[in-house]
């Protein structure tokens, strides 16, 4: 595709349950990025995926965050036992990352998740 | 990695030029400076970037001192659609450790 993309746009999930959200990386980029953006602050890094490199999952805020990204492309962000505070926008990036400073991050336009 | 420092907010109107200045004291030899620009329930995007001195593109202009350890985005003639978040990112060089930490942004409101 052209862009970054992500799915589902918007998710309204009861407190307890399971969700998982998509991202479609632009073809060719290496790097992976998924952030959290809580409503009128800033983006928090959760984790990032390197090609075949283990993922750097030092910002995922707890146990119930985990994420895969398959075959070097798709990657899934599952959040388990969904709280009130997982409320947030979830947006991913990707790069063409060449490890020398200067990548670009093209982000998709992010999954709303409300959590009841 | 490195911390930046931006103003939390910014007003200007509409034909003005707007500066907004970014501290990164501890920017790495091989980091780059990059701009991105967050409208209401989009995801960022890229506006310009840098390792030294003047960049100009269509949109703005990067100007970096000889030290680096501070930046300023300049928007020329803003306009009403120029209201939006901008982040100042720096890092991506350290290889494949090279996490990419946004701050909290400068909110710039333009008036007409």
């Amino acid at each position: 595709g052209a862009g970054v993309s992500q799915s589902p746009s918007n998710k309204v999930t009861e407190k307890g349950k399971d969700v998982e959200l998509r991202c479609d990386p632009i073809s060719g980029h290496t790097a992976l990025y998924w952030y959290r953006q809580s409503l009128g602050q800033g983006l928090e890094f959760l984790i990032y995926f390197q090609g075949n490199s283990a993922p750097d999952k030092s910002g995922l805020p707890s146990d119930r965050f985990s994420a895969e990204r398959t075959g070097g492309s798709v990657s899934t962000l599952t959040i388990q036992r969904t709280q009130q505070e997982d409320s947030a926008v979830y947006l991913c990036a990707s790069s063409q990352r060449q490890g020398r400073g200067n990548e670009k991050l093209f982000f998709g336009s992010g999954t709303q998740l409300s959590v009841l | 990695l490195a911390k930046t420092t931006q103003p939390i907010s910014m007003d200007s109107y509409e034909g003005q030029e707007v500066n907004i200045t970014c501290s990164h004291n501890n920017i790495a030899t091989n980091d780059y400076i990059t701009w991105y620009q967050q409208f209401p329930s989009q995801g960022p995007r890229f506006i310009i970037q840098g390792y030294k001195t003047k960049v100009t593109n269509e949109v703005a202009s990067l100007f970096i001192p000889a030290d680096r350890k501070s930046s300023t985005l300049s928007l020329p003639r803003v306009s009403l659609s120029d209201t939006a978040v901008y982040y100042c990112l720096v890092g991506g060089s350290s290889g494949n450790t090279g996490k990419l930490i946004f701050g909290q942004g400068t909110t710039l409101q333009v008036k007409p």
